[in-house]
């Protein structure tokens, strides 16, 4: 079975401090691995993925996440927060080999950039 | 990149009358759309899968005769809401995959707030 934990439901950060939202996850594959983030009332907007390959991946808004492998987790970071970063952030997971099964979603962190 | 569109993206309705969802892949063909719900503050709940052509797959806890899904051709599918009570209200939201190369994605439609008076 596939399984995301966010194991924070609220991170705070200082704006223009980095920031970490983290995620772990578990498949019996190997995983592709998601971020997305959600403004109130609206719909999922993608951040980022991890396919294959780089470890390090850089996605939108100047947002990058890391796969590990050996600690199953895939955490999105931000070298410098931004106020208009504060929203709903969602971690997904698939295994690669589960056939068309849809994405996992974590439970969700709430990001707060206080000024 | 793909476009999921959902209409409409709020509706108000009485109890006990039905509401009908349309989720449309725009610019792509999807074999695969998923139904999620998400309740305030917390996370997509997977109701359902649906194939183009084929009855829809349920997940454990889900009505399938008060949730009627419907995925009638590659780029639209449809979820009735059948005799809607206050507790429906929620934020449904669907996900479309592509039949292409990169069948791993999957898009997600803006939502749609439904709201049971």
């Amino acid at each position: 079975a596939q399984s995301v934990a966010q194991p924070e439901d609220q991170v705070n950060v200082a704006e223009g401090n980095p920031l970490t939202v983290k995620c772990t996850y578990s498949v019996s594959g190997n995983p592709y691995l998601f971020w997305y983030v959600q403004y109130p009332n609206r719909g999922l907007q993608f951040l980022l993925k991890y396919i294959t390959g780089d470890n390090l991946v850089k996605g939108s808004y100047g947002f990058e996440a890391e796969f590990n492998k050996s600690q199953t987790s895939f955490h999105l970071k931000k070298p410098s927060a931004l106020v208009s970063d504060s929203a709903l952030y969602f971690c997904a997971v698939r295994d690669s080999n589960s056939g068309n099964t849809p994405l996992v979603f974590g439970k969700g962190t709430r990001l707060s950039v206080i000024a | 990149g793909a476009v999921v569109s959902q209409h409409p993206s709020w509706v108000i309705c009485k109890s006990g009358t039905s509401v009908k969802i349309e989720c449309r892949s725009l610019d792509f063909q999807a074999t695969t759309m998923f139904w999620y719900r998400q309740f305030p503050k917390q996370s997509l709940m997977l109701m359902a899968t649906s194939n183009e052509g084929s009855k829809a797959t349920y997940e454990q806890g889900v009505e399938k005769d008060k949730f009627l899904i419907n995925h009638a051709s590659l780029t639209l599918s449809t979820l009735t809401v059948t005799s809607a009570h206050p507790e429906d209200s929620s934020f449904y939201i669907c996900s479309a995959r592509d039949t292409g190369f990169s069948s791993y994605e999957q898009y997600f439609g803006p939502g749609t707030r439904l709201t049971v008076t």
